[in-house]
């Protein structure tokens, strides 16, 4: 069975930086072709694509978001660990992480993790 | 790069087949043939419905169908249920090496 997971804090304040961890289960990020990522969901808003690792280390980014976002993997310990920094209020969001399979889509996803930023 | 846009809303009665939109660029839908849709439920998380335009993972019912023209991609819901009734989010892999989603459609059934 594929799970993924995501943790992190639930309340940062403004101008902090947000460290988030997906710790999944059922596949291996060193299998060729394969990929974890993040995305978010404003409340009442539509998801947005963040950023994804692949098994080959690359990573690519949301062009918006680029110069504040940090992904890495750990595959011994089977996490993906997404850093976005200097958090505003917009940034409230619920912030899911999906298994990329090897087709271009995100076939699994995690439960989500709700993130308030706010003083 | 922006979101791919899709109708806000789009409603069909029980039985009844109804298509949502989204329309993209070359740059995106229009380049690629690495579309896919999900379907969220209120409170869940995303559930992938169509990958690769047309194709559905195993356990999705064959009621779903994707089809692409151009720029534009459809997510076809036929024979329509009220278990189908949640909002639908398409996205597409870019030039850019990274992906985008689309603005999202809620689905009701009537």
């Amino acid at each position: 069975q594929i799970t993924l997971k995501e943790s992190g804090p639930t309340l940062v304040k403004p101008t902090q930086t947000l460290t988030l961890t997906c710790t999944f289960s059922g596949f291996s990020l060193t299998t060729s072709g394969v990929g974890v990522g993040w995305i978010r969901q404003p409340p009442g808003k539509a998801l947005e694509w963040l950023a994804v690792i692949y098994w080959d280390d690359d990573e690519r980014y949301s062009p918006s978001l680029k110069s504040r976002l940090t992904i890495t993997k750990d595959t011994s310990k089977n996490q993906v660990v997404l850093t976005m920094t200097n958090m505003d209020p917009v940034d409230t969001a619920t912030y899911y992480c999906a298994r990329r399979m090897v087709t271009d889509a995100f076939d699994i996803w995690g439960q989500g993790t709700m993130v308030t930023v706010s003083s | 790069q922006s979101a791919l846009t899709q109708p806000a809303s789009v409603s069909g009665s029980p039985g009844q087949s109804i298509t949502i939109s989204c329309t993209g660029t070359s740059s995106d839908v229009g380049g690629y043939n690495y579309v896919s849709w999900y379907q969220q439920h209120p409170g869940k998380a995303p559930k992938l419905m169509i990958y690769d335009v047309s194709n559905r993972p195993s356990g999705v019912s064959n009621r779903f169908s994707g089809s692409k023209s151009g720029n534009t991609a459809s997510l076809t819901i036929s024979g329509l249920q009220a278990e189908d009734e949640a909002d639908y989010y398409c996205s597409s892999y870019t030039s850019g090496s990274t992906y985008v989603f689309g603005t999202g459609t809620k689905v009701t059934v009537l």
